[in-house]
């Protein structure tokens, strides 16, 4: 199993709160992504990094932005929660030159925004 | 538009019993495809990697098969087990870019029962 963490796990917030999804890998690898996903739905990505202060917007687009300060830390922020941000958030590393560019997923955070 | 189709949307087997789930892709270029295993409320985990030559992968009781002529690929779990109980995603990746953007299914919600 990768060794990847997010924390909290399960979140309830009230509209307007500010929040902070953290993301940390152990294993050195240099791109980090965040991924949000609906019940039965696919993964969309909102947001990359190539390493070090390096971030990029994803395809979905989303009100969140991040931060990749060190290698294993990348935070998600929401300035200001709605509802329409409940969804279940995942982050996912990979080594620049991994084989497959295989992703390791970490165990997810389920947002819930009332 | 780079898709990818799975099929069914969901299953129920009995314990003991095997089945097939379905990924149809229309991604290119064409780098690998991958499933994903994901249980609920968890991150996805890699079953199997395959690339353009590779027509068949063995992972335990998953055998994933590709044939990229017709950008179709199937997961076969054999001998069913309660623990098999997850959703399975289908992955394709292309190599147009550096990001070496993946492309998420939906899932197959597979239950087994006892």
């Amino acid at each position: 199993e990768a060794d990847i963490y997010q924390t909290p796990r399960y979140l309830v917030i009230g509209t307007g709160k500010k929040i902070t999804l953290e993301c940390s890998q152990t294993m050195g690898h240099d791109k980090m992504y965040w991924y949000q996903q609906d019940p039965g739905m696919e993964l969309h990505l909102i947001h990359y990094s190539y390493g070090v202060n390096s971030t990029e917007k994803g395809d979905l687009s989303s009100e969140s932005t991040v931060s990749r300060i060190r290698t294993e830390h990348f935070p998600l922020t929401l300035e200001s929660a709605r509802p329409s941000h409940t969804s279940q958030y995942l982050c996912a590393s990979t080594k620049r030159e991994a084989s497959y560019n295989e992703q390791f997923f970490g165990p997810g955070t389920r947002l819930t925004v009332l | 538009k780079n898709q990818v189709e799975q099929s069914p949307q969901s299953l129920i087997i009995l314990e003991g019993k095997n089945c097939t789930l379905q990924c149809n892709y229309t991604v290119s270029p064409f780098s690998n495809l991958r499933w994903y295993k994901q249980d609920t409320g968890r991150g996805p985990v890699s079953l199997t990697i395959m690339t353009f030559s590779e027509n068949t992968k063995s992972n335990g009781r998953y055998t994933a098969t590709l044939d990229a002529d017709t950008k179709q690929s199937s997961l076969h779990i054999t001998a069913s087990q309660l623990s098999d109980s997850a959703s399975y995603i289908c992955v394709v990746s292309d190599r147009g870019s550096t990001l070496g953007r993946l492309y998420f299914g939906r899932g197959t919600q597979l239950t087994v029962w006892p």
